[in-house]
């Protein structure tokens, strides 16, 4: 059972550039979520989909969109890439938002904006 | 918005006991995950707590105070493996999850 899968697993972009990270999974889950990791931050919310065809905006969600067109796939785009969102970059599902489910994380994806 | 704070650094000895304290303040509570993070790789999901008490999973306990905005996962019996860091998380009114930034946790023979 592959889980959740995320590609790249690393990536450097040019400031500008525009990008889209992929984020895939196979458990069924109607909860996606995105989430940047920077050193001595912890995990922070950028967006998240409840269910397939909404999204709603995390914590830190400027520069960023998301979409979910089905259940599987939950991709992250950055339109103009910025320096400062140099970042490691997890997906993660759940099956729903509520009660005991817990997340499950993707491999991630180290993103360096130069 | 969410407050949720733990040590960021404890050193331990194999075979020794570490408890990881977490203090959070959030809008509204719906429970309490600890994950673990090995260096480079993705946070798995440890334990889970959302009435007060003691939850055990083999070696590793978590402990949730509701009223006192405080948590513990407590590791016993250390192993060279349990080195990584510790994330405490807690989903808020909103059902959203906020993140501690981790203890680092290092295991010395």
């Amino acid at each position: 059972t592959a889980g959740i899968t995320q590609a790249p697993t690393s990536q450097i972009l040019a400031a500008g550039r525009s990008m889209t990270l992929r984020c895939t999974q196979d458990m069924r889950h109607n909860a996606m979520y995105w989430y940047r990791q920077d050193l001595g931050l912890g995990l922070r919310l950028i967006h998240y989909s409840n269910t397939a065809g909404t999204t709603g905006k995390g914590e830190v969600p400027d520069g960023y969109s998301v979409s979910r067109a089905n259940t599987d796939d939950f991709p992250l785009t950055l339109a103009s890439a910025v320096p400062s969102q140099t970042s490691v970059y997890f997906c993660a599902s759940s099956e729903t938002t509520s009660g005991g489910n817990e997340q499950f994380f993707g491999p991630g994806t180290r993103l360096t904006v130069l | 918005g969410q407050n949720i704070d733990q040590p960021t650094e404890m050193t331990a000895t194999e075979g020794a006991i570490v408890q990881i304290n977490c203090t959070y303040q959030t809008s509204g509570f719906n429970g309490l995950f600890w994950y673990q993070q090995h260096a480079g790789e993705a946070p798995t999901f440890l334990s889970y707590n959302v009435l007060d008490g003691l939850e055990e999973k083999g070696r590793f306990s978590s402990f949730l105070s509701r009223s006192k905005g405080y948590s513990y996962l407590l590791l016993k019996e250390l192993q060279m493996k349990d080195s990584a860091s510790y994330l405490c998380a807690v989903r808020g009114g909103d059902y959203k999850l906020s993140f501690g930034a981790g203890t680092t946790v290092t295991v010395r023979a």
